[in-house]
């Protein structure tokens, strides 16, 4: 069964940094890596994913896989208050094979200094 | 746009108790629907998928006995936990996604926030 894990558990930075959250998965058949996003009080949004191997940047955030160590990270850079939030990896297999199946790491609260 | 609600929001029930939740998809066909709890624990986990025309599927530790499901349509899904006990506090989410492959894109609803007293 898959295992999805995210590090750190938490993170505190000040506005304006650049950051990195991870998450490391256990099936070397996944073949989609995503990130959500969930703010407090609020539904999980998707906000990356990523198919292949390599990095894809969508503005401010960055999302690089290395399949081969199992490892998937989402780099955040000059940091904004509205970042603030649960991330919540998740790792899906080949779609389209009928197994819509996607396992979600338990999060790492991200949260800038007051 | 492609929206999900739930409701109820919040919801206290007795122990033994049994409590419905509703998932509704608007602006799109959920052609299948993933139920998951996050526990006060922060565990993220997937109870079922449910999938239009195919046989729902549970994931270990899940049963159709404890947590029946029913997807009639492509628009709405409900999920009722029967005789909950403490364990099974946590914040019930939905998940639907269009089409049967390609993105996987989970739109979700905000939950429903399950109190077992």
């Amino acid at each position: 069964q898959q295992k999805v894990q995210q590090s750190p558990e938490s993170l505190i930075v000040p506005e304006g940094a650049m950051t990195s959250l991870n998450c490391t998965f256990s099936d070397s058949a996944s073949q989609y890596f995503a990130w959500y996003r969930q703010h407090s009080g609020k539904a999980p949004k998707a906000l990356m994913s990523i198919f292949s191997n390599g990095e894809k940047e969508e503005g401010r955030f960055t999302i690089h896989l290395n399949k081969a160590s199992l490892h998937f990270s989402l780099h955040i850079r000059d940091s904004q208050p509205s970042d603030s939030a649960l991330y919540l990896c998740a790792v899906s297999p080949l779609p389209g094979t009928g197994s819509n199946r996607l396992t979600f790491g338990k999060g790492t609260k991200f949260s800038l200094i007051p | 746009g492609a929206l999900v609600y739930q409701y109820p929001r919040r919801t206290i029930c007795k122990s033994g108790t049994s409590m419905r939740m509703e998932c509704q998809a608007v602006g799109f066909q959920a052609t299948s629907v993933a139920w998951y709890r996050q526990s006060p624990q922060k565990t993220f986990e997937l109870i079922a998928l449910s999938t239009v025309n195919s046989a729902i599927k549970y994931e270990q530790n899940f049963t159709q006995e404890k947590f029946p499901i029913s997807h009639p349509n492509l628009s709405f899904s409900s999920m009722t936990v029967l005789n909950a006990y403490l364990e099974d506090r946590g914040l019930y989410l939905c998940g639907a996604r269009e089409g049967l492959g390609g993105p996987e894109t989970l739109y979700f609803g905000s939950g429903t926030r399950l109190t077992v007293l």
